[in-house]
């Protein structure tokens, strides 16, 4: 089984600060996706980072592949109350079968 | 755009009794897959389903079943509850085409089961 960890769980910072959520795994994947989830919601798609080394950037979001396809950030800048929720990282494994990482819980405050 | 629909959206359950999940997609996915989602624990994959008429294990199956008699229905079963299984459950679905699997999701069904 393809583990994936997040780290850290949760993450309480104030406005306008910035924060990295980590994605670790001891596995390759062919692709990593960062999902983000809101109380009462499913996760929704952020992006999906494909090559090793790839960086992406979506308006304040920075995502980041590892070279060795194993790992993966996720950087967000100036953070805004908006921003707060659980991300998710889910690695695509064989198949067409995902495997999610344990999630971190952001908390911006205004 | 309804996308992923899922019913109900919060049960209470004995211990022993049944139930059945339904997850309804209109975007004509092929792949449909059901997780649960537990503090800490991410998304975790129960049954997933690569066509109409087929179904196949996850990483958690025991304690389920699924039927995929229409393509566009994912049906979840509980034959006899457990409080183990209380969760929030997530159904989605995608293309199925390699390149990319973005899976779009249902808003989840919370069961508790007593």
């Amino acid at each position: 089984t393809q583990l994936l960890e997040q780290s850290p769980q949760f993450l309480s910072i104030q406005e306008g600060e910035n924060l990295t959520v980590y994605c670790n795994s001891s596995s390759v994947f062919s692709s990593l996706q960062w999902y983000r989830q809101e109380p009462g919601e499913g996760p929704v798609l952020l992006v999906t980072v494909v090559t090793g080394g790839e960086v992406k950037k979506l308006k304040r979001l920075t995502f980041q592949f590892g070279d060795a396809r194993k790992d993966s950030s996720l950087h967000i800048t100036a953070a805004q109350p908006g921003d707060t929720g659980l991300y998710l990282c889910a690695g695509k494994a064989a198949g067409n079968k995902l495997t999610f990482g344990g999630g971190t819980r952001v908390l911006v405050k205004p | 755009n309804a996308g992923v629909t899922q019913t109900p959206k919060f049960r209470v359950l004995k211990t022993g009794q049944s139930m059945t999940l339904l997850c309804a997609q209109d975007m004509n996915h092929e792949y449909m897959y059901w997780y649960r989602q537990d503090p800490g624990m991410g998304l975790r994959l129960i049954h997933y389903s690569v066509g109409e008429g087929t179904t196949a294990k996850g990483e958690v199956p025991d304690g389920y079943n699924v039927s995929r008699l229409k393509k566009q229905n994912f049906l979840l079963g509980l034959e006899s509850a457990a409080p183990s299984q209380t969760s929030v459950y997530f159904c989605a679905s995608s293309t199925g085409l390699q390149s990319l699997n973005i899976q779009y999701f249902g808003a989840g069904t919370r069961l508790s089961v007593l």
